[in-house]
């Protein structure tokens, strides 16, 4: 069974310029979780969807981050304009309704100059 | 709201002697789940081991055991006859129930086995 599976694995950008990262999640999972983490620090969720519906997204900054999950399999996380305090790495994750367990992908590390 | 507080940034441990991983919850939830995963340098979160707050037993997996005591809001991970491969970042989470399911993590403990 294939994992969570992230692109791109690293990205550069500078300041100011638009950035997207891709998640596909475990077939199956319903739930995907979008998290950043911060150098140093654990991971804090930025968004959850239950399929297509996005159902906790109090922790995401709209002004300049969006996200969609179409057809609740794929989901894309964008940033524009990115700002220097939003290098991190950002996650992704999957989970079954009824299961305890959650699947995290190798996460995208992104770096703004 | 739920809060995971893990006291130690980093430890270090001789190679083959046990390590202790301390992890303080704080929750009104009377039903949780509390999880262990590891990171290393490679970015990726595995999952190490589950405890149920209502299981009556404290979860082990291979060299992974978690001290859970409830009234005290401790779920510490021990991991037995450490290995160099253990160096990692270990990050102690929480899940509520309901609609609250997402994992909130600590800050997490820089762990080196030292040769």
């Amino acid at each position: 069974e294939a994992g969570v599976v992230q692109s791109p694995r690293y990205k550069i950008i500078e300041k100011k310029q638009p950035v997207a990262f891709w998640c596909n999640p475990i077939s199956g999972h319903n739930t995907l979780y979008w998290y950043r983490q911060n150098l140093g620090q654990g991971p804090e969720l930025l968004i959850r969807y239950e399929n297509e519906e996005a159902v906790d997204d109090s922790q995401l900054p709209k002004d300049r981050f969006s996200a969609e999950r179409l057809k609740g399999v794929d989901s894309t996380l964008k940033i524009q304009p990115a700002e220097l305090g939003d290098s991190a790495v950002y996650l992704c994750a999957s989970s079954a309704r009824l299961n305890y367990g959650y699947t995290f992908g190798s996460g995208t590390r992104l770096t703004v100059v | 709201a739920q809060k995971i507080t893990q006291t130690q940034p980093g430890m270090f441990v001789q190679e083959k002697e046990a390590v202790t991983l301390d992890c303080t919850y704080d929750t009104s939830d009377p039903s949780y789940g509390l999880f262990w995963y590891k990171q290393p340098s490679s970015g990726e979160m595995i999952f190490l081991i589950y405890q149920g707050s209502y299981d009556q037993q404290n979860a082990t997996e291979g060299r992974y055991s978690l001290n859970f005591q409830k009234a005290r809001k401790s779920a510490n991970l021990v991991i037995s006859a450490s290995q160099l491969g253990d160096s990692a970042m270990y990050f102690c989470a929480m899940r509520g129930v309901g609609g609250a399911q997402k994992l909130v993590f600590g800050q997490g403990t820089r762990l080196t086995i030292n040769p």
